[in-house]
């Protein structure tokens, strides 16, 4: 399978905490992205990262991108109870239009 | 931002009975439309890739007379489960790609299928 691989599966923080997810991949990419998720509903972008980028910031996110390790990180800093969610990495393939998505880490920030 | 509709939101009906659920892009012109299928607590898969005014790319184990995909204008593909199981019950999303090859995708809100 070309799914990404995300860990945690799970993480449970306080607010204010940052929270760390990680994604590895298998194959050559053209960029990185990373959605968020709430439950039930559909996806929202949160930031792409290309290939020739190492890392990326958004408001209180943060991403890094290792193409020699095949593996990225979002950082999520000052964790909000909103920001509980399911976040997953997609990867887009070099030469193919579609995205091919992480198993996915869900986030529970607690008050 | 780009914002992409999907109708119904959920839709409960019997075994046998075929389903169709739409998507569109309500403020922009998406040539390529994605259609995934999710289980609980799970990630996407993908289950085909659908170009305006061409035939739809179905990922290897998904069966095109079983889910058929029609993609005839630039803001609008449809899905239809034909024949629908229980097994087919899931959350469908379909998405809208931005632009090039690999771009960000603006996502629906999703379709919670119950097949009794």
């Amino acid at each position: 399978s070309q799914q990404g691989e995300e860990d945690p599966q799970a993480l449970s923080i306080q607010e204010g905490e940052n929270a760390t997810m990680n994604c590895s991949y298998k194959t050559s990419i053209n960029n990185l992205q990373w959605y968020r998720q709430n439950s039930g509903r559909g996806l929202v972008h949160l930031i792409l990262i290309r290939s020739n980028e190492r890392e990326k910031h958004s408001g209180r996110l943060r991403v890094t991108l290792d193409t020699s390790k095949k593996s990225s990180s979002l950082l999520i800093t000052a964790s909000r109870a909103a920001d509980t969610a399911s976040y997953f990495c997609a990867t887009a393939l070099t030469g193919f239009q579609k995205l091919v998505f992480g198993t996915g880490t869900r986030l529970l920030v607690s008050p | 931002g780009a914002v992409v509709s999907q109708h119904p939101s959920r839709v409960i009906c019997k075994s046998g009975t075929s389903v169709k659920i739409e998507c569109r892009s309500l403020d922009f012109q998406a040539t390529t439309m994605f259609w995934y299928r999710q289980f609980p607590k799970q990630s996407l898969m993908l289950m085909a890739t659908s170009n305006e005014g061409s035939k739809a790319t179905y990922e290897q184990g998904v069966e095109k007379d079983k889910f058929l995909i029609n993609h005839a204008s630039l803001t609008l593909s449809t899905l239809t489960v034909t024949s629908a199981h229980p097994e087919d019950s899931s959350f469908y999303i379909c998405s809208a790609g931005s632009g090039g090859a690999g771009e960000t995708q603006y996502f629906g809100p999703g379709t919670r299928l119950l097949v009794l």
